[in-house]
């Protein structure tokens, strides 16, 4: 119940395409959904976050769709360029207790934007 | 303003060992939670010090522990290596923990055990 779920695995995407990685959970306790994109050598590094009272954030580029009673949530890369290249992890946890120390990971997305 | 800082940034240690990783928030950060990145398991949350407190813990054995000290800096333990605990260890600060608080990961430790 605590897992997050995400696919694909990989994702290879043309330079101007739209790239689509989906993440589903179980827990009904989960509030807080956010994105996080790492390099290789590098932290993983927030890219956008929604809680569960919005459909949609968008911010530049990147534009979280969440489902709630789907239980899932998606990160679209319009435009994709290759510096886009990098693994893309979504995430959640629950704010009860009042701390978002503790995220639940997905497995990852490696993204390749050919140019 | 300074990112996250963690110290040293590669570990070489062998079997049965104990080894101590350093993390440096955000000035102004209070919470520090810590990570395990493995390629099997990918992210897995050790636990979150708050104002010193452990105020969170994974699911990870006791020879995972960590303090945090009165100026929100933090170190992981883990004592009697295994190789499996072959890993980046990130560190991650934010001002709260609270809702809307951003996490801000530092570069990690990469630990390698023989």
């Amino acid at each position: 119940q605590q897992q997050v779920k995400q696919s694909p695995q990989s994702l290879i995407v043309q330079k101007g395409g739209i790239s689509i990685i989906n993440c589903a959970y179980e827990n009904t306790a989960f509030d807080y959904f956010p994105w996080y994109q790492q390099f290789p050598g590098k932290g993983p590094a927030l890219l956008i976050a929604i809680r569960p009272d919005v459909s949609e954030k968008k911010e530049g580029r990147f534009t979280i769709s969440f489902n709630k009673s789907a239980k899932q949530f998606s990160l679209h890369i319009m435009d994709s360029q290759p510096g886009d290249s990098a693994t893309y992890f979504c995430a959640a946890s629950s704010f009860y207790g009042g701390s978002q120390g503790n995220l639940i990971f997905g497995k990852g997305t490696k993204l390749s934007v050919k140019p | 303003k300074a990112g996250v800082t963690q110290t040293p940034r590669y570990l070489i240690k062998t079997r049965g060992q104990q080894v101590t990783l350093s993390c440096s928030p955000i000035s102004g950060h209070r919470s520090v939670s810590w990570y395990q990145q493995t390629p099997g398991q990918g992210l897995q949350f050790l636990f979150e010090y708050f104002s010193e407190t452990q105020r969170n813990k994974g699911n990870f054995p006791g020879r995972f522990s960590g303090r945090q000290f009165s100026n929100s800096r933090s170190e992981m333990n883990v004592s009697t290596l295994e190789l499996g605990d072959s890993a980046l260890y990130l560190c991650a600060s934010s001002i709260t923990g609270g809702i809307g608080n951003e996490q801000f990961f530092g570069p990690g430790t990469r630990l390698t055990v023989l």
